[in-house]
């Protein structure tokens, strides 16, 4: 089987630096993605990592690593239209089931 | 561009009525998904289909039955619906190849079962 784990909240300030975690455990892995959602929207793609490293997409970054099994999602300069929650997700070897972490809620304070 | 239009948006059901979740998507995508999503549990995945005629079972299958009607179209149906199956479910849809794999989501229909 496949699960996920990610922090449930992370609380941070404007223009700061976070780092969101995600530990996945597949029975075949395909790649790591990151989506956004916003409260009572639906979730957009952020990124997508199938090699390990690092991905940039402009204030947002994805890392992995296949051997640790992890993940993590880098969010600069935060803003606090950054408040939303962000999902890990794991897509399978045969490359059409993707499963979706519980989440980690960001807050962003002023 | 419409993407992933599912409807209805919001519906109420009594307890052993049936009804079915409409998704249709314009974006050509091979592979179509039903999640549903509950307070702290995430998405979980229901059922997908890889391609046109075919369909599998995800991770939460039971008491919902699928129909991949052509490329554009795939249904959920609950046959009997029951209190927990309250929640908010979402279609998707994506092109997979092997630089990535992403997911358009529908705005989501929010059900409640009563």
């Amino acid at each position: 089987g496949q699960s996920l784990e990610q922090p449930s909240e992370v609380t941070a300030v404007e223009g700061a630096i976070v780092q969101i975690n995600c530990t996945y455990q597949t029975s075949g892995f395909y790649g790591l993605s990151w989506y956004q959602q916003h409260d009572g929207g639906a979730p957009t793609f952020l990124s997508y990592n199938a090699l390990d490293g690092l991905e940039e997409t402009g204030r947002f970054s994805s890392f992995l690593s296949r051997s640790d099994s992890y993940g993590y999602l880098l969010l600069q300069e935060l803003q606090m239209k950054d408040s939303a929650s962000y999902f890990c997700a794991v897509r399978d070897t045969g490359g059409f089931k993707t499963i979706f972490g519980a989440g980690t809620r960001l807050f962003v304070k002023a | 561009n419409a993407g992933v239009t599912q409807t209805p948006k919001f519906q109420v059901l009594k307890t052993g009525q049936s009804m079915t979740l409409q998704c249709a998507q314009d974006m050509n995508h091979n592979s179509m998904y039903w999640y549903r999503q509950d307070p702290g549990m995430g998405l979980r995945l229901i059922y997908y289909s890889a391609s046109e005629g075919t369909t599998d079972k995800g991770e939460v299958p039971n008491g919902y039955n699928v129909s991949r009607l052509n490329k554009r179209e795939f249904s959920l149906r609950l046959e009997s619906a029951a209190p927990s199956q309250t929640s908010v479910y979402f279609c998707a849809s994506s092109h997979l190849d092997h630089s990535g794999n992403t997911i358009y989501f529908g705005e989501g229909s929010w059900l409640t079962v009563v």
